[in-house]
């Protein structure tokens, strides 16, 4: 298995234009998680689903933010208009949770310059 | 000029040595626990695991202690290596949170060779 894959893996974008991230999870699991890390406030997690469903959204920070999942291998993260205070770098994570414990699987990440 | 940031906990040991890392959780309700290790410019990996009926897990060179009286996890490296050098994260499960862990702030490790 190829693991979660995101794209890009870098990206660098001027303030105001809009971003993009992308995640695939790891085939069978059913539930995805975004999350944000940063030196200042380390690994946040900004919203998960569970089937495709948003379960919890309390961690994305503004309107400005947003998530979708229109199926069972396919996640965007989207920021429109950026910010230089957007910048870090954002993983994407997937979990099998029908079965017993299992552990999150985190994606390479995607780091994100917004200048 | 200086950075400002989070300031993680770091502890120092020479190769060789083992290494206790330390971790506090928050919800007595948490069933599930999982240690994580993160290299610069990686995504974080999955170490070891301990669900909350055990007190002890071991693995290879490592093994995770819990104590559910004062909620500690702790984490300890056998014959530490220059390899082990990260950033190592506890992580909790909520039960019934379909999967979704709360991830402590992370101790770095540095082995020094």
């Amino acid at each position: 298995d190829a693991g979660v894959i995101q794209s890009p893996r870098h990206e660098v974008t001027e303030m105001g234009q809009e971003v993009t991230l992308r995640c695939k999870p790891i085939s069978g699991h059913n539930s995805l998680f975004w999350y944000r890390q940063t030196m200042m406030r380390g690994l946040e997690l900004l919203i998960y689903f569970n089937n495709n469903v948003p379960i919890d959204d309390s961690g994305m920070p503004e309107d400005r933010f947003s998530a979708k999942m229109p199926n069972a291998s396919f996640s965007t993260l989207k920021i429109q208009p950026s910010e230089p205070r957007d910048s870090a770098v954002y993983f994407c994570a997937s979990i099998e949770t029908s079965g017993s414990d299992n552990e999150q699987f985190f994606g390479p990440g995607t780091r994100l310059t917004v200048l | 000029g200086e950075s400002v940031g989070l300031h993680l906990p770091t502890l120092s040991v020479q190769e060789g040595d083992n290494s206790i890392i330390n971790c506090a959780y928050s919800n007595s309700a948490s069933d599930y626990f999982i240690w994580y290790k993160q290299e610069s410019g990686k995504g974080p990996q999955f170490i070891i695991d301990i669900r909350s009926n055990m007190d002890k897990r071991q693995g290879q060179r490592v093994t995770v202690l819990l104590n559910k009286t004062v909620k500690h996890l702790s984490l300890q490296i056998a014959a530490t290596q220059p390899g082990d050098s990260a950033v190592y994260f506890c992580a909790e499960r909520v039960w019934g949170s379909q999967g979704n862990l709360i991830f402590g702030k992370g101790t770095k490790l540095s082995v020094k060779p």
